[in-house]
């Protein structure tokens, strides 16, 4: 167990609708991650939150958005849903202290689009 | 940006066989390295990392060995147990020139390994 947490574990909606995937860090983690894990693109980086603010950004659609709220939790916004969005959706936590930030994953929430 | 490239695609060794995983990477300016072990329906799990100032790092059965002259790194897992199956994910960190904390992870495309009893 990471110390990470998702929710909810799995999601099963419709094309056009809109969800949201909440992700708690590991306690004392400031950074927040989310990644996208598809099978023909794999793990890929969409957000980086530290501390309430965005830090880095991949090539996440315009469609989805993040925040991370003062508590540290974050939440991943995906809306006008496609059948290409279906997909596990992971967050990562890193520590402020040290270099090089370790990342560790959340359980990830399976989104299904019908 | 980094880009990250992971062969083989897939593994399959014996119990008790070594497994080696073999990754390039592209940026000269990656200085973190980290190895991730996925378990069907779960998240992906840090098994070991090494930074550029080191050369070879081990743990028990595994060791990841780095030549920042080439830019590969590798994974090494030695006397290979049946719950040693899995998708292994080999990952560097793309330095963030604006911010000094975090900097996104670039995966390689996992290699799925099993190990026959």
């Amino acid at each position: 167990d990471s110390g990470v947490t998702q929710t909810p574990k799995h999601l099963i909606t419709a094309t056009g609708q809109r969800v949201t995937l909440r992700c708690s860090p590991r306690s004392g983690d400031l950074s927040v991650y989310w990644y996208q894990q598809s099978l023909d693109q794999g793990l890929q980086f969409l957000i980086q939150y530290y501390n309430g603010e965005e830090r880095a950004k991949g090539n996440i659609l315009e469609r989805f958005s993040a925040q991370q709220f003062p508590d540290l939790h974050s939440e991943l916004n995906l809306s006008s849903l496609e059948l290409g969005d279906s997909a596990l959706y992971f967050c990562a936590s890193s520590s402020p202290r040290g270099r090089y930030n370790e990342q560790f994953f959340g359980p990830g929430t399976r989104l299904t689009v019908l | 940006g980094e880009n990250v490239e992971q062969h083989p695609s897939t593994l399959s060794v014996q119990e008790g066989d070594s497994a080696v995983i073999k990754c390039t990477y592209s940026d000269s300016a990656s200085n973190y390295f980290p190895w991730y072990k996925q378990e069907l329906g779960k998240g992906p799990q840090l098994i070991i990392d090494i930074r550029s100032n080191v050369g070879e790092k081990k743990d028990q059965r595994i060791a990841v060995t780095l030549n920042k002259t080439a830019k590969h790194f590798s994974l090494h897992i030695t006397e290979t147990q049946p719950e040693d199956s899995a998708v292994y994910f080999c990952a560097a960190k793309e330095r963030n020139k604006i911010y000094n904390q975090g900097g996104k992870l670039i995966f390689g495309q996992g290699t799925e390994l099993s190990v026959k009893p």
